[in-house]
């Protein structure tokens, strides 16, 4: 799986959008990004995930950029209860070898304040 | 709640212990995930099981036994542990292995003294 960089912590005001980077510059053709959140003593949670075209659902939205190197997690009103641990992975998807493969790396950790 | 569930949620053990963890998923999925997470380091993948069978064992030791008897239930047997197992052990589940979404649970805080 192609690595990712994420800033190691960001901050956001309640009522904020929150917009969290992530860098792929190595990602292949085939390779997703996925986004997933981990807050204090749950399991991750899946938030979205994209090939190259811009996806929003109940949750999030997700920008990435044309040349795919780069993307942008969004959540447009953060709450308190958005403080979390966020993933970025990039997954090979369907007849990849990685089929249920998560490489999860250190992730950005999003303090949402009053 | 995420369908997922995990007993012991917290587990204390000595090294000399033998002792199971276990996962059950109520989602009807077929593909079930043993991951590990230590203290300021990833979550690493241990065991991949689809429809009862191991499809991954990511070189872990054998002092980690996994046990997947149906699609529903998934064990994890500890035996002669280290101190440096103390870590989050977090269960997952998906339908089928090609999917977008895994499920996972809460996780088993493991303390090996």
């Amino acid at each position: 799986d192609a690595k990712t960089t994420q800033p190691t912590s960001m901050d956001c005001a309640e009522g904020r959008a929150a917009n969290l980077p992530c860098n792929h510059s190595t990602i292949s053709g085939n390779e997703y990004v996925y986004w997933y959140r981990q807050i204090h003593s749950q399991g991750p949670q899946y938030i979205i995930h994209g090939l190259k075209n811009n996806e929003t659902n109940e949750m999030a939205s997700l920008i990435i950029t044309e040349d795919r190197k780069s993307s942008t997690l969004i959540l447009p009103h953060a709450t308190l209860r958005d403080t979390a641990v966020y993933y970025c992975i990039v997954r090979e998807h369907a007849g990849g070898t990685s089929y249920g493969k998560l490489t999860f790396g250190q992730g950005t950790i999003l303090t949402v304040h009053p | 709640e995420t369908g997922v569930t995990q007993t012991p949620r917290h587990l204390v053990m000595g090294m000399t212990n033998k002792k199971s963890l276990k996962c059950e998923q109520h989602l009807g999925h077929n593909a079930m995930y043993w991951y590990k997470q230590s203290a300021k380091k990833p979550l690493e993948l241990m065991f991949v099981y689809n429809f009862k069978e191991q499809t991954e064992n990511n070189s872990v030791p054998s002092r980690f036994s996994p046990e997947c008897p149906n699609s529903s239930h998934l064990f994890l047997h500890l035996h002669t542990l280290q101190p440096e197992d103390s870590a989050l052990y977090l269960c997952a589940s998906s339908q089928g292995l090609v999917v977008n979404e895994q499920f996972f649970g809460p996780g088993t805080r493991l303390t090996v003294l």
